[in-house]
């Protein structure tokens, strides 16, 4: 069965510092998709990113980079400089390939609060 | 581009009412899935539509039940509320490829059953 788990409940951080959201999966597949949400209150789920298991590079875009690492299961989300607006909760979650199907297992989510 | 579009917002129902939530998926998608998030067990998958057949279903009591039309355009119906079906439904759509999918979310429904 897949898991994901987010052990960062809740980060607090001052506008400005580099904060880095932590994923650790679990799947039997060989080959799958992980994924990053953001959710502010309105409620809608913004997609980040998506990235497949044959492909570790890693990726930045803009202020955000992350970071995918097969040997330890994770799939860590930094964001740099951190600004009032990216406070939100953030989701990681995992899709097995399970042909077209479009099924995701999510994390807890990380409650990210950066103030001024 | 219009992302996916979720009617209504915001409801209220009483318990043992029933009710249908919306979802319109972007443009060109033909699958869509539904989610159940709720505070104490996060987000939940609860179903998936693809070429209105439906092709993936979450551990979900038979109270709820879905549907996809010819366009796409989904709906999703819950029988006999019950207290803790207040949540945030959310309506997701993807593209398939043979090299995954890009899900996308709506806003979501906002269920709150008193």
């Amino acid at each position: 069965a897949q898991k994901v788990t987010q052990a960062q409940t809740e980060i607090s951080v001052v506008e400005k510092e580099d904060v880095t959201l932590d994923c650790v999966y679990e799947t039997r597949d060989t080959t799958y998709y992980l994924f990053w949400y953001k959710q502010p209150p309105s409620g809608e789920l913004v997609f980040l990113i998506r990235r497949n298991s044959f492909d570790e590079q890693n990726e930045i875009s803009g202020r955000y980079s992350w970071n995918f690492q097969k040997s330890t299961s994770s799939f860590n989300f930094t964001i740099t400089a951190s600004q009032v607006v990216d406070s939100a909760v953030y989701f990681c979650a995992l899709s097995e390939n399970t042909g077209t199907a479009s099924k995701l297992t999510f994390g807890t989510g990380t409650r990210l609060q950066v103030t001024l | 581009k219009a992302g996916v579009t979720q009617t209504p917002r915001y409801l209220i129902k009483t318990r043992g009412q029933q009710v249908t939530l919306s979802c319109s998926p972007i443009s060109g998608h033909r699958s869509v899935s539904w989610y159940q998030q709720t505070p104490g067990q996060g987000l939940q998958f609860l179903f998936e539509y693809f070429s209105e057949t439906q092709r993936n279903k979450g551990n979900f009591p038979g109270r709820f039940s879905g549907r996809q039309f010819s366009n796409s355009r989904s709906e999703m119906n819950v029988s006999t509320l019950e207290l803790g079906d207040s949540a945030l439904y959310l309506c997701a759509s993807s593209l398939p490829t043979d090299s995954g999918n890009t899900i996308y979310f709506g806003e979501g429904s906002w269920l709150t059953v008193v």
